[in-house]
């Protein structure tokens, strides 16, 4: 089993749809959860940055931990073509410069 | 204003040969990160400087050498190209120990 478990999708909504995105994982070490956006050709660009459980939100990005889970998400409301993307969450446990990545989900979003 | 940026943006080259990619970020962040993202999207950590000192250098064949003139700049060299070597490198940095990473846009490197 790894790590940090994502599945790659595609997942394809209609736009105006709302998105959930879901990573588990299994090291109960880690504190620091992270969402990454990544577009086709592009690097990773940070979405969302949590500690430990609970929400977050941002616009229309919501980002939710739970630690006694081991499952994060990411839901995206009112979703746009331009949110088409690959998503990738990433976490950390307090002692570690690197983060682990999940292998990301692939989004698109039609109009 | 490009916070990471990396050159070239593509590298296509013969097996065998040596090649570089450079990488610069104007975050004022103290360490920075060389990761491989393969065909399946897995992003692998290569090498972590932070200050100019080597930090973490994870199973990497040592025809892969990183060097950092400065906390600012982080390249990477790599010696006799294999097929394997195929990929997407980014570079990325962050402030320090727990902060999110930011990622330069990737280096394309294909050997024919």
């Amino acid at each position: 089993q790894k790590e940090v478990e994502q599945d790659p999708g595609p997942l394809s909504v209609p736009e105006g749809a709302i998105v959930s995105l879901n990573c588990t994982y299994s090291n109960s070490a880690f504190q620091y959860f992270m969402w990454y956006r990544q577009y086709s050709r592009k690097g990773p660009e940070l979405l969302m940055y949590t500690y430990s459980s609970g929400n977050k939100e941002d616009g229309r990005f919501t980002a939710q931990v739970d630690k006694s889970s081991k499952y994060i998400s990411l839901f995206i409301r009112d979703s746009q073509p331009s949110d088409s993307a690959t998503y990738l969450c990433a976490m950390t446990t307090g002692g570690s410069y690197i983060p682990t990545f999940g292998r990301g989900t692939s989004l698109i979003v039609h109009p | 204003d490009t916070a990471v940026s990396q050159t070239p943006k593509y590298l296509v080259t013969q097996m065998g040969n040596d090649k570089s990619i450079k990488c610069e970020q104007n975050l004022g962040h103290d360490t920075m990160y060389w990761y491989k993202q393969d065909s399946k999207k897995f992003l692998k950590i290569m090498f972590s400087y932070n200050n100019k000192e080597l930090i973490i250098n994870e199973t990497v064949p040592n025809r892969f050498s990183p060097k950092s003139p400065d906390k600012a700049h982080l390249n990477l060299h790599i010696n006799s190209l294999e097929l394997g070597d195929s990929a997407v490198y980014f570079c990325a940095s962050s402030d320090d120990n727990n902060q999110p990473q930011h990622f330069g846009d990737g280096t394309r490197l294909s050997i024919l």
